[in-house]
């Protein structure tokens, strides 16, 4: 079956560090894959996303890129803000037959900013 | 106003008590999805409809029962739950039921806590 697999957390920086989260995957066929973010209190919102192997999912300064070879899909940004602290989740997801709509998550990355 | 709305967004139960969680989604999609966050363990889909049909139950016990009486509204009825049922409860929704391309919306959660 499928699986994420996200660095162990948490992950502690200072404002202006780089950051990059690991994420690799196993699954069947072609996925597409998902970074969300949860921020303390609210739902998941949607990072970015990519949808086939070689495409750059962008937002916020954050950016991933699918790599099917190394099954990776990691998460990057040059310099992070403490408004960037929250809890990050590795997702991917097939669509089409009986598995359209179910995404299969990582167990998520905490990441705290300190000014 | 959010495009996926949940109420309430924190219940306390008693084991023997029935509850529900409502989800209502202004965002004109045609199915929706229950997700489990529990403490140290990844998201967990639990339910999907499309077009008001369940399409997917993934192996969840019975004192959680879904109901989807349109597109717009998703509801999970709780009955004689377990302390370990204790999470955070997800809905989310998407067009047409993909994942290529259809991004999933997530709600704010509620928050249950049996006791």
């Amino acid at each position: 079956g499928d699986s994420v697999t996200q660095m162990e957390g948490p992950v502690t920086l200072s404002e202006e560090a780089c950051l990059t989260i690991n994420c690799t995957y196993t699954a069947t066929g072609y996925p597409s894959l998902f970074w969300y973010v949860q921020y303390p209190g609210e739902g998941l919102q949607l990072l970015l996303k990519a949808t086939k192997a070689d495409d750059k999912g962008s937002n916020k300064g954050f950016e991933a890129t699918y790599r099917k070879e190394t099954t990776s899909f990691h998460l990057e940004k040059g310099s992070v803000q403490v408004s960037d602290s929250a809890v990050y989740f590795c997702a991917l997801g097939h669509a089409g037959g009986t598995s359209y709509g179910k995404l299969t998550f990582g167990q998520g990355t905490i990441l705290t900013v300190h000014p | 106003e959010t495009g996926v709305t949940q109420t309430p967004r924190h219940l306390v139960m008693g084991m023997t008590n029935k509850k529900s969680l409502k989800c209502e989604q202004h965002l004109g999609h045609n199915a929706m999805y229950w997700y489990k966050q529990s403490a140290k363990k990844p998201l967990e889909l639990m339910f999907v409809y499309n077009f008001k049909e369940q399409t997917e139950n993934n192996s969840v016990p019975s004192r959680f029962s879904p109901e989807c009486p349109n597109s717009s509204h998703l509801f999970l009825h709780l009955h004689t739950l377990q302390p370990e049922d204790s999470a955070l409860y997800l809905c989310a929704s998407s067009q047409e039921g993909g994942v290529r391309g259809n991004t999933i919306y997530f709600g704010e959660g509620s928050w249950l806590t049996v006791v």
